[in-house]
């Protein structure tokens, strides 16, 4: 299983660009990365979803250098609304089980 | 459509009691998942079942038991519930294989056991 490891946590400002980074060593071909989003008392959301370079939807960008040892969750003029937990998982598409979530990332956006 | 649900929301157990958490999806999915979040902490993988008729061990499954019912649902099966087990549980659906693995979770059940 492919480990991750991200900050604990991390503080931003409304209107900012926040980049979260995700580390993961031992990623094997066949993984994709995945980061979701959790509000508390809720169950995690998808954000977006890479196998390499870069990725972006209508919420946010995904980088991923070359060697995918690595990758890079962009989310561009965060609100007070983007305070959240963020994770980021490693696993290939086929076999159920095979990402883990990590502990995650607690965002805070301040006015 | 509904998605995940999950039931119960809460649920108080003594130490010893049994109990089943159920879920079920309509999203035709053929993957779903059993988490448990301890406060504070992430989510960690109980069981899976990657079809039906097919469940799987995850990270952290002892004490608990799975039945993948049909494609539809998939329950929880706490057999003598321990403090250790008091958290939220997750449970989730997804389409693995396709392009996007994406997971779809429910509400969660928060579970105390005194």
């Amino acid at each position: 299983l492919a480990k991750t490891t991200q900050p604990i946590s991390m503080d931003s400002y409304e209107g900012q660009e926040v980049n979260i980074t995700c580390s993961h060593n031992n990623i094997a071909t066949n993984d994709y990365i995945t980061w979701y989003q959790q509000f508390p008392s809720q169950g995690p959301r998808f954000i977006i979803q890479g196998y390499k370079t870069k990725v972006t939807n209508e919420v946010a960008s995904l980088f991923i250098p070359a060697d995918r040892k690595s990758s890079t969750l962009s989310l561009p003029r965060v609100s007070l609304s983007d305070t959240a937990v963020y994770y980021c998982l490693v696993g290939d598409l086929i076999n159920a089980g095979k990402s883990t979530f990590g502990d995650g990332t607690t965002l805070t956006v301040k006015p | 459509n509904a998605g995940v649900t999950q039931t119960p929301k809460f649920q108080v157990l003594k130490t010893g009691q049994s109990m089943t958490l159920q879920c079920a999806q309509d999203m035709n999915h053929n993957s779903m998942y059993w988490y448990r979040q301890d406060p504070g902490m992430g989510l960690r993988l109980i069981y899976y079942s990657a079809s039906e008729g097919t469940t799987d061990k995850g990270e952290v499954p002892n004490g608990y038991n799975v039945s993948r019912l049909n494609k539809r649902e998939f329950s929880l099966r706490l057999e003598s519930a321990a403090p250790s087990q008091t958290s939220v549980y997750f449970c989730a659906s997804s389409d693995t294989g396709t392009l996007y693995n994406e997971q779809f979770f429910g509400p969660g059940t928060r579970l105390t056991v005194l």
